[in-house]
């Protein structure tokens, strides 16, 4: 599986837009990036996911850069409740392939 | 609404004796099953893949006689810590794949806490 580069910590201030970068650069071509948070002492929660075009929902965009070696994820405004720990994972198309999570962005939302 | 139903949420138990947590999925039959560990203020870390129709795989380090996983069925999947030790005090994480969707969905994790 490819590993995935994050910085430890990030501030926001409420109601800015929140940008956590990732670097992938050993990315496969078959290979999506997820985004996962972890809110305290709670399961992951799913966030977004892309293969090379850059995708929107509800809670956040992902842009993925044209050789796909880094993503950021915007969250558009933040609140107080988006303070959580943010991963990014790569991984394979399937079902089967694991998800393997590193170290993540401990984002911290500021009112 | 909940996808995955985790339980119990919280256990403490007695060093020596074995606990059981259970992974549900209540929407879908899950092909492919993972457990994980999270110690305080580390990431998660993956213990085990199960898919359907065969037994768990392992990630190196992680004992399978001390962590039994049973697929039992496309909805259940059950971690048991045999003979439990302080050490083994951590936060555990189900997670379920269903074929032809890459989301994982994740349960809402179980602190287990020995004594």
């Amino acid at each position: 599986d490819a590993k995935t580069t994050q910085p430890p910590s990030m501030d926001c201030a409420e109601g800015r837009a929140a940008n956590l970068p990732c670097n992938h650069s050993t990315i496969s071509g078959n290979e999506y990036v997820y985004w996962y948070r972890q809110i305290h002492s709670q399961g992951p929660q799913y966030i977004i996911h892309g293969l090379k075009n850059n995708e929107t929902n509800e809670m956040a965009s992902l842009i993925i850069t044209e050789d796909r070696k880094s993503s950021t994820l915007i969250l558009p405004h933040a609140t107080l409740r988006d303070t959580a720990v943010y991963y990014c994972i790569v991984r394979g198309p399937s079902g089967t392939y694991k998800y393997i999570f590193g170290t993540g962005t401990r984002l911290k939302v500021l009112a | 609404g909940a996808v995955v139903s985790q339980h119990p949420s919280r256990v403490i138990c007695k060093s020596g004796t074995s606990v059981k947590i259970e992974c549900r999925s209540l929407d879908f039959q899950a092909t492919t099953m993972f457990w994980y560990r999270q110690f305080p203020k580390q990431s998660l870390m993956l213990m085990a893949t199960s898919n359907e129709g065969s037994k768990a795989t392992y990630e190196q380090g992680v004992e399978k006689d001390k962590f039994l996983i049973n697929h039992a069925s496309l909805t259940l999947s059950t971690l048991t810590v045999t003979s439990a030790h302080p050490e083994d005090s951590s936060f555990y994480i189900c997670s379920l794949t269903r074929g032809g969707n890459p989301e994982a969905f994740f349960g809402q994790g179980t602190r287990l806490t020995v004594v």
